[in-house]
């Protein structure tokens, strides 16, 4: 069974730019959480989306939003782009809310 | 507040030797941990977890211990292998505090170096 996908890998943006990143989870999962891993801060939970439904949100600004799809295909957005925003940006897909989570590779988010 | 928090950031053992790496965490109301171990340039990867109703689980070359008392949790490595240097998290879920979703709140992380 293939893991949770994540692209593009790796990504370099500008102050001021938007960008979205993708994650495919593993085959029947409906679970979709997205983390910010940064060397300070460690690993935040940014938000969970279940049945294409935001079921939670972690307390980051309204310029961090996402979705997913009806193939539980989630993407996250980050607008307005701050050079506090680079970080690696995890997803993690589980079968349940309350169950393990499986994590892709992240993509490596670089703000210049 | 919600906070995970590990007791050491580095461990050095020896190969061969037992590893445990500890965390200490806030929030009464966690009833599911996990631990992960991420590797350089990794996402991290699932090793074992744990529901509140249990105070020891075993996996391959690894135990979880849970003491509920004290809010403590700690990985427990056997015949600890060069392969298993990497960062080691826990992370806690609370079924009652996060609406039963998928919010998992991190540890800092240890990293564990095997000396060969």
């Amino acid at each position: 069974k293939a893991g949770v996908t994540q692209t593009p890998r790796y990504l370099i943006k500008t102050r001021g730019q938007q960008v979205t990143l993708s994650c495919s989870p593993i085959s029947g999962h409906r679970s979709v959480s997205w983390y910010q891993q940064t060397p300070g801060q460690g690993l935040q939970f940014l938000f969970e989306y279940f049945s294409e439904t935001q079921r939670n949100k972690g307390n980051f600004p309204g310029r961090f939003s996402g979705r997913q799809f009806s193939n539980s295909r989630s993407e996250m957005n980050v607008s307005t782009l701050e050079l506090g925003d680079s970080a690696l940006y995890l997803c993690a897909s589980s079968l349940r809310s309350d169950n393990e989570q499986f994590f892709g590779p992240g993509t490596r988010l670089t703000v210049l | 507040g919600e906070s995970v928090g590990l007791h050491l950031p580095t461990l050095s053992v020896q190969e061969g030797d037992n590893s445990i790496i500890n965390c200490a965490y806030s929030n009464s109301a966690s009833d599911y941990f996990i631990w992960y171990k991420q590797e350089s340039g990794k996402g991290p990867q699932f090793i074992i977890d744990i529901r509140s109703n249990m105070d020891k689980r075993q996996g391959q070359r690894v135990t979880v211990l849970l003491n509920k008392t004290v809010k403590h949790l700690s990985l427990q490595i056997a015949a600890t292998q060069p392969g298993d240097s990497a960062v080691y998290f826990c992370a806690e879920n609370s079924s009652a505090s996060s609406g039963n979703t998928g919010k998992l709140i991190f540890g800092q992380g240890t990293t564990l170096q095997v000396k060969p």
